[in-house]
């Protein structure tokens, strides 16, 4: 399997304009979860789905930030508008969980900075 | 209080020496606890679940502490390829919630 992929990996992008973060979870695992990463509050878990459903968001910052599951192999967080705080790295991550969360792995990440 | 608490380091130790990270968690409802490695501009990787009776893979053990709400993870013998971040944690209401993570560099 290819691992959880994400895209883009980079983006440089102006304050005010829409940011869109895509992942392909592995394929069988039914949690998906995006995490934001910055040096001051290190990895924050934002979102998290479980069959396609989300099942908490008390992590998204704001109603700037909005994040869909349309089905098992896709997701995508979307950042509009777009601030300069909102600069960090952007994991996608999924696992298999019959009982739950357990292990689970990490995209490569997006490291978006807004300008 | 954050519900896991790490203390980040850095930690620089020269090659061969054995060196412990600790970390706290708030919640004792918390079901599972794992220790995640993350390289500089990687993304974070599983290292080694923990358990109860403390479990070993090589060079590193971890260890839980339940009543004390305290898991530590010990590396022997530290190699250069051991610099990284280690990451603290916990699963606690389904939701896995990560330590700021201890920064480790091995010296030669």
């Amino acid at each position: 399997d290819a691992g959880v992929i994400q895209s883009p990996r980079h983006e440089v992008t102006e304050m005010g304009q829409e940011v869109t973060l895509r992942c392909k979870p592995i394929s069988g695992h039914d949690y998906l979860f995006w995490y934001r990463q910055t040096m001051m509050r290190g990895l924050e878990l934002l979102i998290y789905f479980n069959n396609n459903v989300p099942i908490d968001d008390s992590g998204m910052p704001e109603d700037r930030f909005s994040a869909k599951m349309p089905n098992a192999s896709f997701s995508t967080l979307k950042i509009q508008p777009s601030e300069p705080r909102d600069s960090a790295v952007y994991f996608c991550a999924s696992c298999s969980g019959t009982g739950g969360p357990n292990t689970i792995y990490f995209g490569e990440g997006s490291w978006l900075t807004v300008v | 209080r954050k519900e896991v608490e790490q203390d980040p380091g850095p930690f620089n130790v020269p090659e061969g020496a054995t060196v412990a990270f600790n970390c706290t968690y708030s919640n004792s409802a918390s079901q599972s606890f794992f220790w995640y490695r993350q390289d500089c501009r990687k993304e974070p990787k599983l290292l080694m679940s923990v358990y109860s009776s403390g479990n070993e893979d090589g060079r590193f053990t971890a260890q839980l502490n339940r009543a004390s709400q305290y898991i530590s993870l010990l590396i022997r013998d530290s190699k250069l390829s051991d610099s990284a971040t280690y990451l603290c944690v916990v699963l606690q209401g389904g939701k896995l919630i990560f330590g700021q993570g201890t920064e480790l560099s091995v010296k030669p």
